[in-house]
């Protein structure tokens, strides 16, 4: 199994800003890494999907990164805005096609 | 719809009842999983469907928890007898191509809320 560690604490960055959580994970490296975003009450949603020969990807604002020596992930939004107030969670696959998730990283955007 | 569906979107029960939550995952996708999210904790796996393989189960947390997928499509998460630690968020997901390097991202219901008195 895995061991996924995600920042409990929420990160407050002013509008415009680039807010950068951290995924960090024990034992065997995956073949991939998901990054979700999960708004109150909502359930999670698909952003970014890297591999492991991958260094890095990107979405409109979004880059992650993945450093499978370090066994972590970084997921960066650049220029946030407020609407990017939300919580990300990082997920590992493991076993047979389950994926593990993080309690999450809660971002607030100041206006 | 298109998304994955799921009800009811809230319950509330008395402890000792039985509590049947659905989901409607997307059609054509092979793979339906049920996680739990407790207040302030991360998604945590209860159980996996893939195709018309056995489940694995290997997540759910005593006997009281069963589901079942008729059809190769719904799924019906039973809790039996529960308990105020059951309460919690119930959230389905199904997947095209679980384990894949390009779809392997799960698609999310909004979720059951479940309060058990």
């Amino acid at each position: 199994s895995q061991k996924i560690e995600q920042n409990s604490e929420a990160l407050n960055i002013q509008e415009g800003k680039t807010a950068t959580l951290t995924c960090n994970y024990t034992n065997y490296s995956p073949a991939y890494l998901q990054w979700y975003r999960q708004d109150p009450g909502r359930g999670p949603v698909f952003l970014l999907l890297i591999r492991e020969n991958e260094k890095e990807k990107r979405k409109e604002r979004l880059k992650v990164t993945f450093d499978t020596t370090l066994k972590q992930s970084l997921f960066h939004i650049t220029a946030s805005q407020p609407a990017d107030s939300a919580t990300y969670l990082c997920a590992l696959p493991y076993g047979n096609n389950r994926l593990a998730f993080g309690k999450g990283n809660q971002v607030v955007v100041i206006p | 719809g298109a998304g994955v569906s799921q009800s009811p979107s809230n319950k509330v029960t008395e402890k000792g009842k039985d509590v049947e939550l659905r989901c409607d995952p997307i059609s054509g996708h092979t793979a339906l999983y049920w996680y739990r999210q407790s207040l302030g904790q991360g998604l945590e796996f209860l159980i996996y469907f893939q195709g018309n393989s056995a489940p694995d189960k290997s997540g759910l947390p005593s006997d009281r928890f069963s589901a079942e997928r008729t059809g190769g499509s719904v799924s019906t998460l039973t809790i039996q007898r529960t308990q105020q630690e059951d309460s919690a968020v119930y959230l389905c997901a199904s997947s095209l191509n679980p384990g894949g390097a390009n779809t392997g991202e799960l698609f999310f219901g909004e979720g059951s809320r479940l309060t058990v008195l």
